[in-house]
């Protein structure tokens, strides 16, 4: 079975600053997607960033950018010039394109705090 | 504007009153999902459904049971809550093929 490990409970950065927050994954598949779920205090599950394992090209949306290392199975992600609304739970995702169960599995997440 | 909802966003009822959270969405997608959110444990699958009329189990599917009678509908029921269903529930729909998966506001249900 798939699993996804975020090592890091909780995290904190000075406003302005950069951080970066570490997921890893196991599996056999060479074809298969992987996202940032952001969790706000509001408890909305919103989707940062996603990547697709064949591309060799590090996703970017805005200030998130990812750190796609497919050998190493390491999906990294660098928020750049953090802001007080970053502040929020991370979840790391995985999923397979299996044209059946399109299950998505989480990490335990990893709290951001934003410090003024 | 496309969405998933899920009612209600709190309940708290007691051991063995059954209930249903409902879950639609408004963007014809053929897959949808529940999961439970836990702390320390992510999110886990607790059914899944491919389309009207196919539904399967996910990785924690004991105490709940589910329909898809309709495509945009699926609702989560509970025939017998227990404390140990205390938790986050959250409803998600998506296109098949590895799309972003789109989640509702989420249920916090508390079972005493």
């Amino acid at each position: 079975a798939q699993t996804v490990t975020q090592s890091q409970p909780e995290m904190s950065v000075q406003e302005a600053e950069t951080v970066t927050l570490s997921c890893t994954y196991d599996t056999s598949e060479s074809d298969y997607y992987l996202f940032w779920y952001k969790q706000p205090p509001s408890r909305q599950m919103i989707l940062v960033i996603r990547q697709e394992a064949y591309k060799q090209q590090n996703a970017t949306e805005n200030r998130f950018s990812v750190n796609f290392q497919k050998a190493a199975k390491s999906f990294s992600l660098k928020i750049s010039d953090s802001q007080l609304g970053d502040a929020a739970m991370y979840f790391c995702a995985y999923r397979e394109p299996n044209f059946g169960n399109e299950k998505l599995t989480f990490g335990t997440g990893t709290r951001l705090t934003i410090i003024p | 504007e496309a969405q998933v909802t899920q009612n209600p966003r709190y309940l708290i009822t007691v051991t063995g009153k059954k209930l249903t959270v409902t879950c639609s969405q408004n963007m014809n997608h053929e897959y949808m999902s529940w999961y439970r959110q836990d702390p320390g444990l992510g999110l886990r699958q607790i059914y899944y459904s491919m389309n009207v009329e196919v539904t399967d189990k996910g990785d924690v599917p004991e105490g709940y049971k589910v329909s898809r009678k309709e495509k945009r509908n699926f609702p989560l029921i509970l025939e017998s809550p227990s404390p140990n269903q205390t938790s986050l529930y959250f409803c998600a729909s998506s296109r098949s093929g590895g799309d972003e998966a789109f989640f509702g506001q989420g249920t916090r249900l508390t079972v005493v």
